[in-house]
């Protein structure tokens, strides 16, 4: 069974810009999550999707977007790209979201940067 | 709110040594408990969890149990290998698929 894609895995844009990013999850899973990965703030949750809804959203400003389609891939934006954006963002997917955690599977990120 | 602290690393052992990278979280009822490891140039993988007090996540060797008293979640290992070198990452899932990560722990094992 094929993993978590992430496309593009690398991309480079200037502040100001926007910027979208896709990931298509395990085939048969419905919740997608996004983190942004940074060196000195570690993994942070972005947010999480399922059945194209969002149901959960970390503490990041409104230029942080996402959207998931009826196929479960899902896309993130950010708009206004600021240098400290620059980051690797990682998408996860499992089958459901359950109470106890339902493992995540993760792709292997795509890395912006931004100039 | 909800969160993890791990110890800051990075670690560097030799090899066969015993492995020991303590996590503690805050959380309100009773959420499941994670070890993910990224290995260099790799996504992130599921190391173990434990969904419930007193539990034990084991995997490859390494091993956590989820403590409520202490509100820890260390992992540990008995004889690390050079394979086991990569980041190790502590994780809470309160509910749903919303997690929350520690920073990370750099484990370097040398020959």
């Amino acid at each position: 069974k094929a993993g978590v894609t992430q496309t593009p895995r690398y991309l480079i844009k200037t502040r100001g810009q926007q910027v979208t990013l896709s990931c298509s999850p395990i085939s048969g899973h419905r919740s997608v999550s996004w983190y942004q990965q940074t060196p000195g703030q570690g993994l942070q949750f972005l947010f999480e999707y399922f059945s194209e809804t969002q149901r959960n959203k970390g503490n990041f400003p409104g230029r942080f977007s996402g959207r998931q389609f009826s196929n479960s891939r899902s896309e993130m934006n950010v708009s206004t790209l600021e240098l400290g954006d620059s980051a690797l963002y990682l998408c996860a997917s499992s089958l459901n979201p359950a109470p106890d955690g339902e493992t995540q599977y993760f792709g292997p990120g795509t890395r912006l940067l931004v100039l | 709110g909800d969160s993890v602290t791990q110890m800051e690393g990075p670690v560097t052992l030799s090899e066969e040594a015993f492995l020991t990278i303590n996590c503690t979280y805050t959380a309100t009822g009773y959420p499941s408990l994670f070890w993910y490891v990224q290995y260099p140039g790799e996504g992130l993988q599921l190391l173990l969890k434990a969904t419930k007090a007193d539990d034990k996540g084991s995997n490859k060797g390494f091993e956590a149990t989820y403590r409520k008293e202490t509100t820890s979640f260390h992992l540990e290992k008995g004889s690390v290998q050079v394979s086991d070198s990569a980041v190790y990452f502590c994780a809470l899932s309160p509910t749903g698929n919303q997690f929350y990560f520690g920073t990370g722990t750099s484990l370097t094992v040398i020959p």
